[in-house]
């Protein structure tokens, strides 16, 4: 079936710093990828939409200016959470639908999780 | 707009006992629905889907759902569960124009005792 990688799968950054999430559709062709964020204990919130060459499609409530999406070819979204607080720890995951050959259905990666310190 | 509503957020079981999870949605349009499964510390992974067609699904691990239309539920079920089944499961919806993009609800806490 299609795979989705997220990368890394974990990180621990301090507080201040960026760090930047990659989401790959492995074996097809992306033009829309979505962000989700977990914290612990509850579900998943969408967050964006990332669309290859435009720009990505926020969710109300969701920065715009701390999470930088950029989907600069059609396997590839990235996720920058930009000078990291505590209070963004968390579960991220991506997912990806695989076009014609699933349309109604999306691949997830296996998650990022972050820790700010 | 959709929404999902499980109505549980923990359910304890016995093993081999059977379970049901609960799941109620919301949407002026059509959805398919889906069940995923959240093993800790880990990604999601689809149980089933309901897309049209048959009301009642047959997904991985044993588990099966029933598309209800008149009362909006797709509730999941297994007649004998394992140990292995603890975990996080979630229900979730999507639209037909938009069939990628995910709405999920609460999640339900699934714990198996031995």
């Amino acid at each position: 079936g299609a795979v989705v990688s997220q990368h890394p799968s974990w990180v621990i950054c301090k507080s201040g710093t960026s760090v930047k999430i990659e989401c790959r559709s492995l074996d097809f062709q992306a033009t829309t990828m979505f962000w989700y964020r977990q914290f612990p204990k509850q579900s998943l919130m969408l967050m964006a939409t990332s669309n290859e060459g435009s720009k990505a499609t926020y969710e109300q409530g969701v920065e715009k200016d701390k999470f930088l999406i950029n989907h600069a070819s059609l396997t590839l979204s990235t996720l920058t959470v930009t000078s990291a607080h505590p209070e963004d720890s968390s579960f991220y995951i991506c997912s990806a639908p695989p076009g014609d050959r699933s349309p109604t259905e999306a691949f997830f990666g296996q998650g990022t999780r972050l820790t700010v310190v | 707009a959709q929404s999902v509503t499980q109505l549980d957020s923990q359910v304890p079981v016995f093993e081999e006992a059977p379970v049901e999870l609960r799941c109620n949605y919301s949407s002026s349009v059509s959805v398919y629905l889906f069940w995923y499964v959240q093993y800790p510390n880990q990604g999601l992974q689809l149980l089933l889907k309901y897309l049209s067609g048959s009301t009642l699904v047959k997904g991985i691990n044993g588990f099966e759902a029933e598309f209800n239309k008149s009362q909006t539920s797709f509730h999941l079920r297994k007649p004998s569960v394992h140990i292995s089944d603890t975990a996080e499961y979630f229900c979730a919806v999507s639209v037909y124009s938009s069939a990628s993009k995910i709405i999920f609800g609460s999640g339900t806490r699934l714990s198996i005792r031995p």
